[in-house]
């Protein structure tokens, strides 16, 4: 069984300043770990995706995240907030040992308000 | 990547009835899935739409409440039967391809039961 959890439901940052949004994660099995983006009546989009190569992936928007697997984690990092940040973020979790049928679990968001 | 078009956008209906949501990738395409997201809340998996057989429905949900057909590999359906005003929500087609997890989503359609 695979689960992800956000433990923040609403993050604030100031325009400028650095975002840390956090995500932990369980699996069985080797997983592959996404982070989308739901800007406000928008479709999902995904901002990067780990996939059992390098543990940092860089991203879409200047965002990045590390695997670490020690600590279960994948936590999202932007150096710089910017206003057009202000959205819905989701960690999903995907069992890669299981080809054929890769579902996706959705952590329960993260929202990120940007204060000008 | 993976072009998704997913019809109605939105739709407001009356209880009681169905609604039917097509879902067409512009190319084959090996998983095609079914979300719901609630207001204000996270998706949830509904089924996994397999080509030619019956979808595989997670827990909570049932084959007579929302049916799903897959003719072929670029296209599915999900309907949403006996409507009641709990079925608001965003439902939202996810396609991926073989031995690629990236999950590729369709714009959503807001139901409305009224």
């Amino acid at each position: 069984a695979q689960s992800v959890t956000q433990l923040d439901s609403h993050v604030s940052v100031s325009e400028g300043t650095p975002v840390l949004l956090r995500c932990n994660y369980s699996s069985s099995y080797s997983p592959s770990l996404f982070w989308y983006v739901q800007h406000p009546n928008k479709g999902l989009q995904l901002l990067l995706k780990y996939t059992s190569a390098a543990t940092l992936v860089k991203g879409i928007n200047g965002f990045e995240a590390e695997f670490k697997k020690s600590e279960t984690s994948f936590h999202l990092t932007k150096p710089s907030a910017h206003m057009s940040d202000a959205a819905e973020y989701f960690c999903v979790v995907s069992d890669t040992t299981n080809f054929g049928n890769e579902k996706l679990t959705f952590g329960t968001g993260t929202r990120l308000t940007i204060i000008p | 990547s993976a072009v998704i078009s997913q019809k109605p956008s939105r739709d407001i209906c009356q209880r009681g009835t169905s609604l039917t949501i097509q879902c067409q990738v512009d190319s084959q395409v090996t998983m095609m899935f079914w979300y719901r997201q609630q207001p204000g809340q996270s998706l949830t998996l509904i089924a996994t739409a397999n080509q030619g057989s019956e979808a595989t429905y997670e827990s909570g949900f049932v084959i007579d409440k929302f049916p799903i057909s897959r003719p072929n590999l670029t296209f599915s359906t999900l309907t949403v039967s006996n409507m009641s005003p709990e079925d608001s929500s965003i439902y939202l087609c996810s396609v991926t391809r073989w031995r690629n997890t990236e999950a590729f989503f369709g714009q959503g359609t807001r139901l409305t039961v009224v």
